[in-house]
């Protein structure tokens, strides 16, 4: 069975500052996804990543994708309130099912 | 613009009850998935469906049951509710794994077994 992990889980981050959310995944995949979620809410498609090295950047978020090391990274450049959510990436093995990670909540204080 | 959509929003059962959660989809996409969410949780999969009269279990499947008549319509069954099925359930449905599509959700409905 495909594990994803995520970390953090939690994380509290001033205005204004940088960081970075990580997603290990347990076998071959080359198609990782990015999601957010506000709570009470349902998942919005953040990113698509379809090989290696890929990247994508929208606004303040930038996904990248490392499958030899079964890693993606969403940064998160200059923090602002709204991007409060939490976060979940998935990878889509050949069965085409989708596998989420545990997601990490964000909170940004202003 | 309907994407995906999912009834009821909000149920309660009692513990023994049955219910179906519908989920029907306007995209054309061959896929669709049910995944539960619990509180503070990521989505694990409940089934899936890789085409009209397909059906196969996902990571965690005891206690439901689904059909796929139609490439519309994905049907999710409880039978005999119990308290550990309280969560937040998502249909969701992409077009194929060659196309790289995304998936695309439902609004969730809650249900709560008492």
């Amino acid at each position: 069975e495909l594990k994803v992990e995520q970390n953090p889980l939690f994380l509290s981050m001033q205005e204004g500052k940088n960081y970075t959310i990580y997603c290990n995944y347990s076998t071959t995949s080359d198609r990782l996804y990015w999601y957010r979620q506000d709570p009470g809410k349902s998942l919005e498609s953040l990113f698509v990543l379809l090989s290696n090295g890929a990247v994508k950047q929208e606004g303040r978020l930038m996904a990248s994708l490392d499958t030899k090391a079964r890693l993606s990274t969403l940064h998160i450049t200059a923090a602002v309130h709204d991007l409060s959510a939490t976060y979940f990436c998935a990878v889509l093995n050949t069965g085409n099912q989708f596998y989420f990670g545990t997601g990490t909540s964000l909170t940004v204080i202003p | 613009n309907a994407g995906v959509t999912q009834t009821p929003k909000f149920r309660i059962l009692k513990i023994g009850q049955s219910m179906t959660l519908q989920c029907t989809q306007d995209m054309n996409h061959n896929y669709m998935y049910w995944y539960r969410q619990d509180p503070g949780m990521g989505l694990k999969l409940i089934y899936y469906s890789v085409g009209a009269g397909i059906t196969d279990k996902g990571e965690v499947p005891n206690g439901y049951n689904v059909s796929r008549s139609t490439t519309e319509d994905f049907p999710l069954r409880l039978e005999l509710a119990a308290p550990s099925q309280t969560s937040v359930y998502f249909c969701a449905s992409s077009y194929s794994w060659n196309s790289g599509n995304t998936i695309y959700f439902g609004e969730g409905s809650w249900l709560t077994v008492v």
